[in-house]
């Protein structure tokens, strides 16, 4: 099936350690994105790709490593986890699309807890 | 600074009645757009509504419709005929205008809650 997957669903681990979420979509999308949720301040942008090779930062960047060296994958690394960092992670994707009407797809997120 | 407001932390609605939930932005470009998204308990993110700056009509999905105001910078989404799964949070988003990267601002949600 088409579409954006994340692994892992669930991850906990501890303060200090370096974790790994993954992001992989097969629609061939150029732009990939990484957002948290937390309660009451909706979906944050950490990072974003605008194609394999190209990242930027987002609203919350600090503390957090992404790469793309490949159009399908996007994976977030959290170098050193802080308590701080316990929350949903979403991956998304979309077409290059300027202010076109296509939506960004997500992914179904993960739950990181850090203890 | 693009922003999106959503005022009600929460809204109550019985089953069958329509319900109105809220979204204002703040943009100084005249090219944009918003988009609706809905959160169940389950998690995942799905999309529901799109309205363009320069679209002359609401846009409309289903039982789904956008009250777009654009004078007020409103962007309302209103649910007509109100099921139980339709209990989930709202977010209203906007993509960052001209900018050419794709990037969505968001609000921070509405939870309804539809009772029988």
């Amino acid at each position: 099936d088409a579409g954006i997957t994340q692994s892992p669903r669930y991850k906990i681990t501890e303060t200090g350690r370096q974790v790994t979420l993954m992001c992989h979509q097969t629609w061939s999308h150029s732009y990939m994105f990484w957002y948290r949720q937390d309660l009451g301040h909706g979906l944050r942008l950490i990072y974003y790709s605008a194609a394999a090779d190209i990242t930027d930062k987002g609203e919350v960047p600090d503390g957090y490593v992404v790469s793309r060296s490949k159009t399908e994958n996007f994976p977030l690394t959290l170098e050193s986890a802080t308590r701080s960092q316990t929350s949903v992670y979403f991956c998304a994707s979309s077409e290059l699309s300027g202010a076109s009407n296509q939506p960004q797809h997500f992914g179904d997120g993960t739950r990181l807890s850090i203890l | 600074a693009q922003k999106i407001t959503q005022t009600q932390p929460g809204m109550f609605v019985q089953e069958k009645e329509a319900v109105t939930l809220d979204c204002t932005y703040d943009t100084s470009d005249p090219s944009y757009g918003l988009f609706w998204y809905k959160q169940p308990s389950s998690g995942e993110m799905i999309f529901l509504i799109y309205q363009g700056s320069y679209d002359q009509q609401n846009a409309t999905e289903g039982r789904y419709s956008l009250n777009f105001q654009k004078a007020r910078k409103s962007a309302n989404l209103v649910i007509s005929a109100s099921q139980l799964g339709d209990s989930a949070m709202y977010f209203c988003a906007m993509r960052e205008p001209l900018r050419n990267t794709d990037k969505l601002i968001f609000g921070t949600g509405t939870r309804l809650q539809v009772f029988p």
